[in-house]
């Protein structure tokens, strides 16, 4: 237990579907990250956000919409996707973005687009 | 741009010591050295960090070469448990927590 939760667990669905990924965390951290794990591949930086301003966005797709509405609380929107953006989805969050702190991820979201 | 090197596989036998090696040749002054391990299906797990002096935590022993070109993770007493994919990775003090992941280190520690 990391303190950080991601719901669902798991999560299937259709290419015209439209579904949100939820992430909580109630460590009083004020910096809260995306990455995405494709199978074989690194984990990719997705986006990040520190007191609920967006800092970083690394040239997702528009079908990924991220919304922080509180510090303790992260979504990801997703819409339309496409069957290669099958992969596990993790939050993670931060002390401050800026710093030189541990990062604590969630268990993730694995999706699967069909 | 890979910032580290890890080998792509270890193999080690419970109990003993598992020492795993990361080279980062082209480190800067400012830059820290993390791991992290991630067990299947779950998310990365913070392990420990360091600068150019030895660290020493719960969970494993970081030992730092002096001109910092390279590191090795040491967990002094191998469980089954510690099987996962370890991650060696080289930020800046004021980066944040903007990971860049590579391949990592896959352990795998035998009964």
């Amino acid at each position: 237990e990391t303190g950080v939760t991601q719901t669902p667990r798991h999560l299937v669905m259709g290419m015209t579907n439209k579904k949100s990924l939820k992430c909580e965390q109630h460590l009083g951290h004020n910096a809260m990250y995306w990455y995405k794990q494709s199978a074989k591949k690194p984990l990719e930086l997705m986006f990040v956000y520190s007191l609920e301003e967006r800092v970083e966005n690394n040239s997702v797709p528009s079908r990924f919409s991220p919304e922080c509405p509180n510090s303790s609380h992260l979504f990801l929107h997703l819409h339309t996707l496409q069957p290669e953006d099958s992969a596990l989805y993790l939050c993670a969050s931060s002390r401050q973005v800026g710093q030189n702190t541990e990062a604590f991820f969630g268990q993730g979201t694995r999706l699967t687009v069909v | 741009d890979a910032k580290t090197t890890q080998p792509p596989s270890m193999d080690c036998a419970e109990g003993r010591a598992a020492n795993l090696p990361c080279n980062h040749s082209t480190i800067s002054g400012n830059e820290y050295v993390y791991w992290y391990r991630q067990i299947h299906s779950q998310g990365p797990q913070y392990i420990i960090h360091g600068l150019k002096n030895n660290e020493t935590n719960e969970m494993a022993s970081l030992i730092i070469t002096e001109d910092r070109k390279s590191s090795t993770l040491i967990l002094p007493h191998a469980t089954l448990r510690d099987t996962a994919v370890y991650y060696c990775i080289v930020r800046e003090y004021n980066a944040g927590n903007m990971l860049t992941f590579g391949g990592g280190t896959r352990l795998m520690v035998k009964p």
